[in-house]
């Protein structure tokens, strides 16, 4: 168990619909990664926020927005779903955000769109 | 831009085999590198990593050496178990001060008793 936790496990959607993904990182942690994780893609990084701020940027689509909280917790919401979003989505934290440290991630959402 | 290109899968090997999965990357500055596994319906977690070159990172048996040189971060295990079959992530971290990590597409290892 990581101490990264993610909501819901699994969800299952229409196209062009909308969805947020929930994830909590590790207690004291203050920076939360996004990834997706798809079989043609492989993993691709989408976002980083480092306590509450947009730190780096990755292949994340314009429908996709991200947020972190005071709480330090994060959504995704993903909005106008098309079939090819449907995919593996991981969470991950790191107590700082500079490139030496290791990141715990969460068991990801699995988002399917029908 | 950064990349990471690793060994293609599947992986398969008898229980106490050696295992070799290469790994090399393009990047700008001095990365580090990090090894994932990633155990079937888990999510990834940090097998070992290196930040400098000729570092050598080593977890659970399993070892890879930082070689600037050669822009390579090879995973060697002497004897793999059969509890070591997971997907393997190769991955390498921007030096730039913010942790933009650029992963390979990971080679999936299964040993066989």
């Amino acid at each position: 168990d990581s101490g990264v936790t993610q909501t819901p496990k699994h969800l299952i959607t229409a196209t062009g619909q909308r969805v947020t993904l929930r994830c909590s990182p590790r207690s004291g942690d203050l920076s939360v990664y996004w990834y997706q994780q798809s079989l043609d893609q492989g993993l691709q990084f989408l976002i980083q926020y480092y306590n509450g701020e947009e730190r780096a940027k990755g292949n994340i689509l314009e429908r996709f927005s991200a947020q972190q909280f005071p709480d330090l917790h994060s959504e995704l919401n993903l909005s106008s779903l098309e079939l090819g979003d449907s995919a593996l989505y991981f969470c991950a934290s790191s107590d700082r955000g500079d490139s030496y440290n290791e990141q715990f991630f969460g068991p990801g959402t699995r988002l399917t769109v029908l | 831009g950064n990349s990471v290109t690793q060994m293609e899968g599947p992986v398969t090997l008898s229980e106490e085999a050696f295992l070799t999965i290469n790994c090399t990357y393009t990047a700008t500055g001095y990365p580090s590198l990090f090894w994932y596994v990633q155990y079937p319906g888990e999510g990834l977690q940090l097998l070992l990593k290196a930040t400098k070159a000729d570092d050598k990172g080593s977890n659970k048996g399993f070892e890879a050496t930082y070689r600037k040189e050669t822009t390579s971060f090879h995973l060697e295990k002497g004897s793999v178990q059969v509890s070591d079959s997971a997907v393997y992530f190769c991955a390498l971290s921007d030096s730039g001060g913010y942790q933009k990590v650029t992963f390979g597409t990971g080679t999936k290892l299964q040993v066989i008793p």
